[in-house]
């Protein structure tokens, strides 16, 4: 693919229910960011992979947040338990190389509303 | 801690004119990254201009142009001959050597015709 695409588009949750949002990065970009995106607002980070390795998670807001990346390509990010709070856009984005600087290409994002 | 500020929540200008977006921000490091980055209305983000901090020159891209202060932490978009496609918010980010983006609240950009 030309991008980073995200699946799905749009997910609406009741509260309580788990979900799970699938990113596909660019073909073989080793870093991948997690970002959540609240309305009116920029993105906070989540989460980052370098390959299969998950090197940063400080991110995550609480224990119901996971995010795995295990062949080093696909990563997939789970919410347990959704809460309102929760209910914001994510964001995927890869980069070529772990180089600091590098530019992230970014996804357009799952849209989760928690009702 | 790392921070990001802008302090336009919404500009608009007539196109073809020259618009500033302001962005200041704080790091105590000495070697890091900024970031233009532009988000059309129901589209994805997509990167606008980057600065790295230790290069005195100022980036340019086409029309657009950073003016980096870096003493100051100050880090503007100038956008040259804007155009309706311009229409967008825009966000400063900033990067250090954890690799995290630190994003400011984004400036909604509107272009009028």
């Amino acid at each position: 693919g030309a991008g980073v695409s995200q699946s799905p588009r749009y997910k609406v949750a009741k509260r309580g229910q788990d979900v799970a949002l699938r990113c596909d990065p660019i073909s073989g970009h080793v870093s991948l960011f997690w970002y959540q995106q609240a309305l009116g607002q920029g993105p906070e980070f989540l989460t980052y992979f370098q390959n299969e390795a998950q090197l940063d998670k400080s991110g995550l807001p609480s224990d119901r947040f996971f995010a795995e990346r295990p062949e080093g390509s696909v990563s997939t990010l789970k919410i347990q338990r959704t809460q309102q709070e929760d209910s914001a856009v994510y964001l995927c984005a890869s980069s070529l190389t772990w180089s600091s600087g590098n530019e992230q290409f970014f996804g357009p994002g799952t849209r989760l509303t928690v009702l | 801690a790392q921070t990001v500020t802008q302090s336009q929540p919404e500009m608009s200008v007539q196109e073809a004119e020259t618009v500033t977006l302001s962005c200041t921000y704080d790091t105590s490091e000495n070697n890091y990254y900024l970031f233009w980055y532009k988000q059309p209305p129901s589209r994805q983000m997509i990167l606008v201009i980057r600065q790295e901090a230790y290069k005195q020159q100022n980036a340019t891209e086409n029309r657009f142009s950073v003016n980096f202060q870096k003493a100051a932490k100050s880090f503007s978009l100038k956008i040259s001959d804007s155009q309706l496609g311009d229409t967008a918010m825009y966000f400063c980010a900033l990067m250090d050597s954890n690799y995290q983006l630190i994003w400011g609240a984004g400036t909604k950009l509107i272009i009028k015709p």
